[in-house]
């Protein structure tokens, strides 16, 4: 158990909709990262937050955005779902933001949409 | 355009032999490597990385090299055993980025037979 807890588990939707994915990273660590995992690749980087602040940005389309509250836990949001988005989503979180800081995973939030 | 890649998606070793997991970079501003191990339904952990300023790291088992010429990394793990099935990433960071941005690739999926 790394101590990254994400929810839901499973989501399954339709095109077109919207979901918020939560994350509530471990505790005593201020950055909070958000990855995507498609079928077949690698994890992609979609965004990193700092103590309530935007960080790093990654490949992240203009329909997902996302925060990170005073109590640090984040949220991703993800609106007019399309079948592409289907995939795993993975929520980190280190220490301080730096890349020598061990970032350590949730278990993952695995989206379906139909 | 996938900036680390692991052209092998799948590796099979007898329990008590050598793995090598291989992964290949373009991006020469890369200086931070790092490997991560994956169980189904859990997230990644990290296992090892490794500086550029080094050509060698190792942890027990595990060892990863970094031939910065060819832009080649390998993770060695002696003895496999059959609790290292899983599937391993590699990852990198670059030098200019004072973020935890990592860049992931596909992944290979190790299977150690008893």
């Amino acid at each position: 158990d790394s101590g990254v807890t994400q929810t839901p588990k499973h989501l399954i939707t339709a095109t077109g909709q919207r979901v918020t994915l939560r994350c509530s990273p471990r505790s005593g660590d201020l950055s909070v990262y958000w990855y995507q995992q498609s079928l077949d690749q690698g994890l992609q980087f979609l965004i990193q937050y700092y103590n309530g602040e935007e960080r790093a940005k990654g490949n992240i389309l203009e329909r997902f955005s996302a925060q990170q509250f005073p109590d640090l836990h984040s949220e991703l949001n993800l609106s007019s779902l399309e079948l592409g988005d289907s995939a795993l989503y993975f929520c980190a979180s280190s220490v301080v933001p730096t890349r020598y800081n061990e970032q350590f995973f949730g278990p993952g939030t695995r989206l379906t949409v139909l | 355009d996938q900036q680390v890649k692991q052209n092998s998606p799948s590796l099979s070793v007898q329990e008590g032999r050598i793995s090598i997991l291989n992964c290949d970079y373009t991006n020469s501003m890369f200086d931070y490597f790092l490997w991560y191990k994956k169980y189904p339904a859990e997230g990644p952990t990290f296992l090892i990385s490794i500086s550029s300023i080094k050509d060698k790291n190792e942890d027990g088992r595990f060892t990863v090299f970094l031939n910065k010429s060819a832009k080649h990394l390998s993770l060695h793990i002696v003895p496999s055993q059959p609790g290292d099935s899983a599937v391993y990433f590699c990852a990198a960071s670059e030098g200019s980025s004072n973020t935890g941005k990592l860049i992931f690739g596909q992944g290979t999926t190790l299977q150690v037979k008893p």
